[in-house]
């Protein structure tokens, strides 16, 4: 069955970096688009980009761009997403997300950044 | 960006009843291979979203047919035809172009 499991929890401090990972099992990982979204608490969803996990090309939503860097490693079928010049309302659940055929979601990885 | 704008906020309804919810895109969503690419996603609590509809009105897999969606151009509406106690959640739209976006979520609870 296709499942995506991410990284734990992080606490990082403000202009910091996170890196968070989601390890892709199932299913072909070069066959679909990675995107990844994230939810501050309390509040609403909000797309960051995704990768193209066969060619790593990216799309980047504006507010990130610049913040924002998305990899992948095809050997273990694993994409990850890292932010840069943390801010405390980076502070957010970060999932990944298949969205194409039946969409499947990572349980999420809570960040939390604080001084 | 398009803007994805949800109403209502908040949607106390009594089980057994229906429920409907509103979302309008600020520019029409029909993209130029000729698909409407508006999706409905369900995020029950302490739960990641699971989405119920893809391009307006088919359901995903596993979705109950009290579940359907309408709409075209910039208008688009999610219906539940009784609502349950397992619908209790906040629902978003979104729409599938790049780049995506999400309308603001609408928290549907039983009365």
């Amino acid at each position: 069955q296709v499942q995506l499991v991410q990284s734990g929890a992080e606490v990082k401090k403000p202009g910091a970096s996170v890196k968070v990972s989601c390890k892709a099992s199932g299913y072909t990982f070069t066959g679909y688009y990675m995107h990844w979204v994230r939810q501050a608490p309390g509040q609403g969803l909000e797309w960051m980009g995704r990768i193209n996990p066969n060619s790593g090309g990216t799309n980047y939503a504006q507010k990130f761009q610049g913040r924002v860097t998305m990899t992948r490693d095809t050997s273990i079928s694993t994409a990850y997403m890292e932010l840069s010049r943390l801010r405390s309302d980076d502070t957010a659940v970060y999932y990944c997300a298949r969205l194409t055929g039946p969409d499947y979601w990572g349980q999420g990885t809570l960040v939390t950044v604080s001084s | 960006d398009v803007v994805m704008t949800q109403s209502p906020l908040s949607l106390p309804v009594t089980l057994g009843q229906p429920a409907s919810i509103s979302c309008r895109s600020s520019q029409s969503l029909v993209y130029s291979d000729g698909n409407t690419y508006l999706n409905w996603f369900q995020q029950r609590p302490g739960q990641s979203p699971r989405r119920l509809i893809y391009k307006v009105s088919n359901r995903d897999s596993g979705v109950p047919d009290r579940f359907s969606g309408s709409g075209s151009g910039t208008d688009f509406t999610l219906k539940i035809s009784r609502v349950e106690a397992e619908d209790v959640g906040v629902y978003y739209c979104m729409q599938g172009t790049h780049p995506l976006t999400f309308g603001g979520g609408t928290k549907v609870e039983i009365k």
